[in-house]
Order: C-alpha cells, then structure tokens, then sequence
C-alpha cells in the first residue's frame, strides 16, 4: 500500500478483555516499531521486528503485551486482561531498506484505544 | 541517546518564519538530529534530520551549532497546515528506538 496502515482506527474494551491491534506496513519494508502515545504525551517505544524476528521488546510494560510478525510482513499487538492504564493510541511505525541510511520512520495513524 | 529539551509551546504568525529550538548538551559524535512532527490525530511525520552541516528540504531549514549542543528548526513560512507538535530527537546510526519527548507545540495564527 501507500502507507502504513493501522486498523481499528478506535477500539473501546471493556477492563479485562482482550484485544488485537493490527499494522499493515508498507509493502517490503523489513523494520517495524510499535510505540504507545498517552495523552498530551509523546510516543513511547515498545518493541522492534526486523522481518519476523522481534529484536527488541524492552518497551513492552508487561507482560500482558504481546507482539507478533510471523511472515515478516502484517504486525499484531495483542494486549490481554486490558487495564484502564492501557487506553491511549498504539502507533505502528516502518522503515525501509531506501530509508535505513536517513533513518526516517513511516508512521501509520495509529489504533486508540479506550479501556472502560 | 542523548535526551533533548524543547519549549512546551510557541505561536507563529501565518507567513513569518517558525523558529523552533532544541537543546542535546550531551550529545555525542555519532548521534544525528532528527525532527518528527505530530498533527493532530495524525501518525508522526519525518521533517528532516542532520549531524554536522545545516540542511535543507523542501519542508525545513535545520539549523546545527557548531558544538551541536543545540538546534534550531526553521519553517520559512508557517501556514495554518503547520500547527502541529513538533519533536527534536537525537538518534545513533542503527538504534532502534526513537525518544520522543514531549516536544513543542506549534500554533500558527491567522
């Protein structure tokens, strides 16, 4: 596609359900972020693929996320029991093989998420 | 990375140029400037990014000091489309993560 591209655009869960977010890249972009962005704050890293491997997940704040890649394309954050704290707006970020030099991030519009 | 420090917010009159500073005292040789912003309900976007020498595109002007403790973003005419929050991040060749910060938030007046 032409960009990244983030669906649900909004979910409202209820405490304690589960939930998945899912982050379409641009097509043959191999590193894929997902950041959290609370209210009035900037986006926080939570973890990093390149292709299906999960380089880094230092970010996620427990264990109830979880993230996958398992064809090193599409990307799904799966967030279980969700918690009040969890609600903000999970953004899904790519970066190509042109852009690995600039290091420029292509930002998708994000999920927000609501707990209630 | 080095973290950076930004003002909270700034107004810029539509047509006149947005100056917006950053400090990065402790930054270090290989880390670049990078810039985002953030438009309201919007994904971040790539502005520009430098590690020496001032650039220049066809979005910003990035202005680095010569001890590149500091920097300065320049819109050369802000429009209404450019509020927005804008980041300054210091990034090393081949880090992962990004640190955002609170950045900036720019409000162009009519």
């Amino acid at each position: 596609g032409a960009g990244v591209s983030q669906s649900p655009r909004y979910k409202v869960a209820k405490r304690g359900q589960d939930v998945a977010l899912r982050c379409d890249p641009i097509s043959g972009h191999v590193s894929l972020f997902w950041y959290q962005q609370a209210l009035g704050q900037g986006p926080e890293f939570l973890t990093y693929f390149q292709n299906e491997a999960q380089l880094d997940k230092s970010g996620l704040p427990s264990d109830r996320f979880f993230a996958e890649r398992p064809e090193g394309s599409v990307s799904t954050l799966k967030i279980q029991r969700t918690q009040q704290e969890d609600s903000a707006v999970y953004l899904c970020a790519t970066l190509g093989r042109g852009s690995l030099n600039t290091g420029e991030l292509f930002f998708g519009e994000g999920s927000r998420l609501t707990v209630l | 990375d080095a973290k950076t420090t930004q003002p909270t917010s700034m107004d810029c009159a539509e047509g006149r140029a947005a100056n917006l500073p950053c400090n990065h005292s402790t930054i270090s040789g290989n880390e670049y400037v990078y810039w985002y912003r953030q438009i309201h309900s919007q994904g971040p976007q790539y502005i520009i990014h430098g590690l020496k020498n001032n650039e220049t595109n066809e979005m910003a002007s990035l202005i680095i000091t010569e001890d590149r403790k500091s920097s300065t973003l320049i819109l050369p005419h802000a429009t209404l489309r450019d509020t927005a929050v804008y980041y300054c991040i210091v990034r090393s060749t081949g880090a992962n993560n990004l640190f955002f910060g609170t950045g900036t938030r720019l409000t162009v007046i009519p």
